[in-house]
């Protein structure tokens, strides 16, 4: 079993809806990384969060240390969101595990 | 201007043959990463340095040896290559070194993809 786990591993929707990818783990960590995998390759750090909730633009990702659970939502989403989305863990000093990502595709 | 630069973008070589893939960044970052992504899309890291210091060698085989001549270059030279070899290579740096602060993001390379025949 993966440290660290995704769900869905794939989604679909429709343009407009409001999305959520979560992400739990199994081990202790420093900090959460939420990646954005773009259909060309390119792989972009979208957030780095320790506790509570950060915000940019459309994206929303919350931290719940003690549940070991993060998720990653998308409000109005658009198909410029399709993409791969991947969490990643911190532990000790640089080590990042990763989950196995989530296939988003939102149609217009 | 590219912050994270990996060459070459696509490689394609034989069974055995030995190769090198370059990474450099110029964000001024502490730290440099090597990550592998294999046909699931599954990322694992791979290397880490820290101003020319390794300080994470993950269980990589030993024909995969890391060189970095400065803080802004991480290479990855790999010996005797295999079909299991063949995945995406990725590059990535962060701001920090030792103890990651929790604003600090990663930054990767457009990857390099391997494909041993």
């Amino acid at each position: 079993k993966n440290e660290v786990e995704q769900s869905p591993q794939n989604l679909t929707a429709q343009e407009g809806e409001f999305i959520t990818i979560n992400c739990s783990y199994s081990v202790g960590i420093s900090a959460l990384h939420w990646l954005q995998q773009h259909p060309g390759g390119g792989i972009v750090s979208l957030f780095m969060l320790s506790s509570g909730k950060k915000k940019h633009g459309r994206l929303i990702a919350t931290i719940n240390i003690q549940e070991k659970h993060s998720s990653l939502h998308i409000t109005a989403s658009h198909p410029r969101d399709s993409a791969v989305y991947i969490c990643a863990v911190i532990q000790g000093g640089e080590k990042l595990t990763f989950g196995t990502g989530t296939r988003l595709t939102i149609i217009p | 201007d590219t912050a994270v630069s990996q060459t070459p973008k696509y490689l394609v070589t034989q069974m055995g043959n030995d190769k090198s893939i370059k990474c450099e960044q110029n964000l001024g970052h502490d730290t440099m990463y090597w990550y592998k992504q294999d046909s699931k899309k599954f990322l694992k890291i791979m290397f880490s340095y820290n101003n020319k210091e390794l300080i994470i060698n993950e269980t990589v085989p030993n024909r995969f040896s890391p060189k970095s001549p400065d803080k802004a270059h991480l290479n990855l030279h790999i010996n005797s290559l295999e079909l299991g070899d063949s995945a995406v290579y990725f590059c990535a740096s962060s701001p920090r070194g030792r103890i990651p602060l929790y604003n600090s993001p990663l930054h990767f390379g457009n990857g390099t993809r391997l494909t041993v025949t």
